[in-house]
């Protein structure tokens, strides 16, 4: 079963910040906080992870609270192909993945 | 990055008749490739993980003489859905991860499947 939270759907502006939390109350100590996204119809694509240090890549940030019950994933400057549902997936080091319901998150002009 | 392919993308077959798709590492090799089933406006749900020389392990509730695994060679796994019915009409991904350690899982476009 998941073992993520995450709000429906969130609305973003074009070129502004988008922030999707994701609480994770019950992770252990070994496993990680993988972010993932997907456009409709597509297969998810591999956007970052972390285990409790703070990550950044070319298209976003992962903050992960000091107790890692809860991460954000931060894309930085929004665009209209940023629309996808995004996944939050905690597992031990890229084994079974089981995904939770996910936020939509929709980027309007 | 690597590349996981998908056949077909998609395919329409009669209530009763079996159907094979193909999921393959395009430039990697895949020690472990994971099966997934999504339905319209859900979530992906995972239904098995496939080691390459072993038998497939099934997750609770997936019926392991329905949805037949083989994973032969390090870069291509077949789910073959047997005696398909119109419940089993869905989306198929999915997934290969190279190896031990810090490796991305790479997933695949899907198949899409429909069962008249």
């Amino acid at each position: 079963d998941a073992k993520t939270t995450q709000p429906p759907s969130m609305d973003c502006a074009e070129g502004r910040a988008a922030n999707l939390p994701c609480n994770h109350s019950t992770i252990s100590g070994n496993e990680y906080v993988y972010w993932y996204r997907q456009i409709h119809s597509q297969g998810p694509q591999y956007i970052i992870h972390g285990l409790k240090n703070n990550e950044t890549n070319e298209m976003s940030s992962l903050i992960i609270t000091e107790d890692r019950k809860s991460s954000t994933l931060i894309l930085p400057h929004a665009t209209l192909r940023d629309t996808a549902v995004y996944y939050c997936i905690v597992s031990l080091n890229f084994n079974k993945f089981y995904f939770g319901s996910g936020t939509k998150l929709n980027v309007k002009p | 990055g690597a590349v996981v392919s998908q056949h077909p993308s998609w395919v329409i077959c009669k209530s009763g008749t079996s159907v094979k798709i193909e999921c393959r590492s395009l430039d990697f090799q895949a020690t472990t490739m994971f099966w997934y089933r999504q339905f319209p406006k859900q979530s992906l749900m995972l239904m098995a993980t496939s080691n390459e020389g072993s038998k497939a392990t099934y997750e609770q509730g997936v019926e392991k003489d329905k949805f037949l695994i083989n994973h032969a060679s390090l870069t291509l796994s077949t789910l073959t859905v047997t005696s398909a019915h119109p419940e089993d009409s869905s989306f198929y991904i999915c997934s290969a991860r190279m190896g031990q350690g810090y490796d991305e899982q790479y997933f695949g476009p899907g198949t899409r499947l429909t069962v008249t």
